[in-house]
């Protein structure tokens, strides 16, 4: 089964960090690119982040450039979202997503002091 | 690319057709000749879903009743007869340019 299930999230303070890992299983995950998507609460779906199969190319969205950084590790099937200098407005539920095809169930990020 | 649906709300009688509309603020043909513009759901509580992929494709397991269709910079989804477990958000999302987009979203309900 082609599986993706997200962990890190949690409660952070205003300009503290965290990192949040997805595992994927079920499909070869070292062939596809994957992405970062975000849905802060009662809002719609805003495009993270994107890391091209090999790590070579990363793209980001201009609310999180210069904040966050998208990884992955093919060798350990796991992608990462490194995330410093948190905002009350990064507060979400943070999905990986292999393309529009394949979801996680998301984990939750709660910036508030 | 700035992607605009309508209706923003849908109220639907069971087994009735629903329809969404997407509008991009430009092409999303790609230089490779193909169109990333797909549909998904969202039912409460859950993570998207998808639908259709590049306009009119139906995902996996996708009930035929949905289909997608349009091109350039206007697409529609469409069911052909409303189900209960349908209701939810949909959101059409572009995938031809970064950064990528979604639209606001649309939400299906019962009448």
């Amino acid at each position: 089964e082609v599986q993706l299930v997200e962990s890190g999230g949690g409660l952070v303070q205003p300009g503290g960090s965290l990192r949040l890992s997805c595992a994927a299983s079920g499909f070869t995950f070292s062939s596809y690119d994957m992405n970062w998507v975000r849905q802060a609460p009662g809002r719609g779906l805003e495009w993270v982040s994107y890391i091209l199969s090999s790590s070579s190319t990363t793209y980001y969205a201009d609310s999180v450039k210069g904040r966050f950084t998208i990884a992955r590790d093919n060798a350990k099937n796991s992608l990462y979202l490194q995330m410093n200098s948190l905002r009350a407005e990064d507060t979400a539920v943070y999905y990986c997503a292999r393309g529009p095809d394949v979801w996680g169930k998301g984990t939750t990020v709660t910036v508030s002091s | 690319i700035v992607m605009t649906q309508t209706p923003r709300s849908s109220p639907v009688t069971l087994g009735q057709p629903a329809s969404i509309s997407c509008r991009s603020s430009q092409s999303l043909v790609h230089s490779d000749g193909n169109t990333y513009l797909s549909w998904l759901q969202q039912r409460p509580g859950q993570p998207p879903r998808l639908l259709i992929y590049k306009i009119s494709n139906r995902f996996s397991g996708v009930p035929d009743r949905f289909s997608g269709s349009g091109a350039g910079t206007y697409f529609t989804l469409k069911i052909s007869r409303v189900e209960a477990e349908d209701v939810g958000v949909y959101y059409c999302m572009q995938a031809t340019q970064f950064p990528y987009t979604f639209g606001q979203g649309t939400k299906l309900e019962i009448k």
